[in-house]
């Protein structure tokens, strides 16, 4: 099947710095999105992006759609401690209509 | 408010005791799906419905079971529940978009519901 590697798995920052992390396919998507997740919680929509070359913002966050559609990266700007949780993202491609996940990216941020 | 709702939140079980978790939704949506997320693994896909009557298995459905007898409701049924499958479960939902990626794509989750079958 389809597969997502994310990248990094964690990341610890100092409040105030900026973030980045990565998805990467051997298989062309559709749609990318971005979810994160709190603990005890499910996963929230942050940004879906549905063209190759797409490139979104909703508040300190950026994500953009990769032009050969295998990749897409998500940004987090000026980091504060309400950004905790977990990041994943997911791809919708093919004719079946599933949404594959990766793995997630767990950030903490230290005030 | 709009939401998804799964019951129960926690469940602790025995192999082989048949259990259902339930998941309805308020929002009048077409699409739900059910995800198990573990450790390093991230959410997979266990069974989706793309209306009333319609389901499809998704990338572990063995060992699973779904029906879609009301628009609202998607139940997860474990048959014969096994210490594999002991995971924290999540219910979906997503509608009223134009385009079948933009339904599946601003799916709802619920809360999640921890199971532990020893």
């Amino acid at each position: 099947g389809q597969q997502l590697n994310q990248s990094p798995q964690s990341m610890f920052i100092q409040e105030g710095e900026d973030v980045s992390m990565n998805c990467t396919s051997s298989s062309i998507f559709n749609t990318w999105l971005w979810y994160k997740q709190e603990p005890g919680e499910g996963p929230v929509l942050l940004i879906a992006l549905y063209k190759a070359g797409e490139l979104t913002s909703n508040g300190r966050l950026t994500a953009q759609f990769g032009i050969t559609r295998k990749d897409s990266f998500l940004n987090i700007s000026a980091s504060i401690p309400s950004d905790v949780g977990i990041y994943f993202c997911a791809g919708l491609g093919g004719s079946n209509y599933k949404l594959t996940f990766g793995k997630g990216t767990l950030l903490t941020v230290n005030p | 408010e709009a939401q998804v709702t799964q019951n129960p939140r926690y469940l602790i079980t025995v192999t082989g005791k048949k259990l259902t978790v339930t998941c309805s939704q308020n929002m009048n949506h077409e699409y739900m799906s059910w995800y198990r997320q573990d450790p390093g693994l991230g959410l997979r896909q266990i069974y989706y419905s793309m209306n009333v009557e319609v389901t499809d298995k998704g990338d572990v459905p063995e060992g699973y079971k779904v029906s879609r007898k009301e628009k609202r409701n998607f139940p997860l049924i474990l048959e014969s529940p096994s210490p594999n499958q002991t995971s924290l479960y999540f219910c979906a939902s997503s509608g009223g978009s134009v385009t079948l990626s933009e339904i599946i794509s601003t799916q709802y989750f619920g809360p999640g519901t921890r199971l532990t079958v020893l």
